[in-house]
């Protein structure tokens, strides 16, 4: 079946260093849209950015990810951190033969001053 | 638009007694997920609905776990015999429909403890 992996639990880095997350996944299906959640505490899990379309860079609110099929990775980066992005992020993929989506286990993000 | 509701927000059950959690989807989506958070396993699919009906039911542990939808405005994730290792957050999601590129939209969760 679809899987997602995110093989680090934590990154810690400093205020201005740049973020990088990174995410791989596994389907048989051509059609998968893969996405960035994420989850600040007590709040809601949210999207944040989504994407479908090979070698296309998306972006928002200063992240970006680029689908690269070759690979199957879409990692997360950012230029320059800041303390307010410190949260939970989960990569996630839906393929074309269900509606479900499957998360990885997550990447805690930490920003320190 | 108050969002995806969930009901209670915290939960301590004793071990073997049964905890029933609540979701309200925003209305007019027609998509019900069910998903359980834990640090060891992230976010781990339990079921979801379409319009009402069950659709996939796979990631539910067979024995305990049992989840419904009698009307559109609200699911119910009950689970019997509630054992330690069921302790996590319950999240719950609704789309506005159940297809590829669906957005979700969570609601805060609720946070049960079996002791």
């Amino acid at each position: 079946g679809d899987s997602v992996t995110q093989k680090e639990g934590l990154v810690t880095l400093t205020e201005g260093l740049p973020v990088m997350l990174n995410c791989t996944y596994q389907t048989i299906y051509s059609n998968a849209f893969l996405f960035w959640y994420v989850h600040y505490l007590n709040e809601s899990p949210r999207l944040l950015l989504k994407s479908s379309t090979d070698n296309k860079r998306t972006e928002h609110q200063g992240f970006h990810a680029t689908l690269h099929k070759s690979s199957s990775s879409f990692h997360l980066q950012k230029s320059s951190a800041q303390l307010s992005d410190s949260a939970l992020y989960y990569c996630a993929l839906q393929s074309s033969n269900t509606n479900k989506v499957v998360f990885g286990t997550g990447t805690r993000l930490q920003v320190l001053p | 638009n108050a969002g995806v509701i969930q009901t209670p927000r915290h939960k301590v059950t004793g071990k073997g007694q049964e905890a029933t959690l609540w979701c309200e989807p925003i209305s007019g989506h027609s998509a019900v997920f069910w998903y359980r958070q834990t640090i060891v396993q992230g976010l781990e699919f339990l079921t979801y609905f379409r319009n009402q009906a069950p659709i996939d039911d796979s990631g539910m542990p067979k024995e305990r776990f049992s989840a419904q939808m009698p009307n559109q405005s609200h699911s119910t994730l009950k689970i019997q015999s509630t054992q330690p290792q069921d302790s996590a957050v319950y999240l719950c999601a609704s789309s506005l429909e159940a297809s590829t590129n669906s957005d979700y939209t969570f609601g805060s969760g609720t946070r049960l403890l079996v002791i």
